[in-house]
């Protein structure tokens, strides 16, 4: 069956630099949630969408931003990085609020 | 005080033993996730309940909404179980997951 594809999976920048980080949800998810993982630490919710619209806001920075697109796969940006953005970042999709599915994870390291 | 407590943080166990990996939360909530993360970082669903029991293979899950609490369950436990296994909650007015500590799992043959 298919999963939540993420992309990059690994990905290194220097501080000041910009990220884009991708989500493609499993078919027919329509809601996309994105997570941040600090080393050593619980994930931490940032954004999420439903049917292409912010749906809920946590804990993200304003330097990040992100959007879900008509093909419903998703983008986050985040610019100005910082030493402490560096963490695994978390895509899960679920179909409306069933089950959340979880990517890969992509690994963004700043340097 | 987090708003979602899980016990014990680490849990050592022989391959074939019953073990138990509690989770309290403070929150009303709409349903609840366990989840499981292997080194390297994946995170797999392993279920999501709002009431009553879910079982799977050799996983159960149980809710006591009026408590609080969930417990998972594994039967027979293998080294392959060996994770961190995480609860999460979903606040009853919002979408997000609220995350526990997560119970560090190694099972050793």
């Amino acid at each position: 069956a298919a999963g939540v594809i993420q992309s990059p999976r690994h990905l290194i920048k220097e501080k000041r630099e910009t990220a884009t980080l991708k989500c493609y949800p499993i078919p027919r998810h329509d809601t996309v949630y994105w997570y941040q993982q600090g080393p050593g630490q619980d994930p931490q919710f940032l954004i999420s969408f439903y049917e292409k619209m912010q749906s809920d806001k946590g804990s993200i920075p304003d330097r990040f931003s992100a959007q879900q697109f008509s093909d419903y796969h998703s983008e986050l940006n985040m610019s100005s990085l910082e030493l402490g953005d560096s963490a695994l970042y978390f895509c899960a999709s679920s179909f409306s609020t069933d089950t959340q599915y979880f990517g890969p994870g992509t690994r963004l390291t700043v340097l | 005080k987090n708003e979602v407590e899980q016990s014990p943080q680490n849990l050592t166990a022989q391959e074939g033993e019953f073990i138990t990996i509690n989770c309290s939360y403070s929150v009303g909530i709409s349903a609840l996730h366990w989840l499981q993360q292997h080194p390297g970082g994946g995170i797999v669903s392993l279920f999501m309940l709002s009431s009553g029991k879910k079982k799977h293979g050799r996983l159960i899950a149980t809710i006591n909404i009026q408590e609080k609490h969930s417990s998972l369950h594994i039967t027979a436990s293998h080294p392959r179980d060996s994770a961190v296994y995480i609860c999460a909650v979903r606040s009853a007015n919002t979408d997000k997951l609220i995350f526990g500590t997560g119970t560090r799992l190694q099972v050793f043959p």
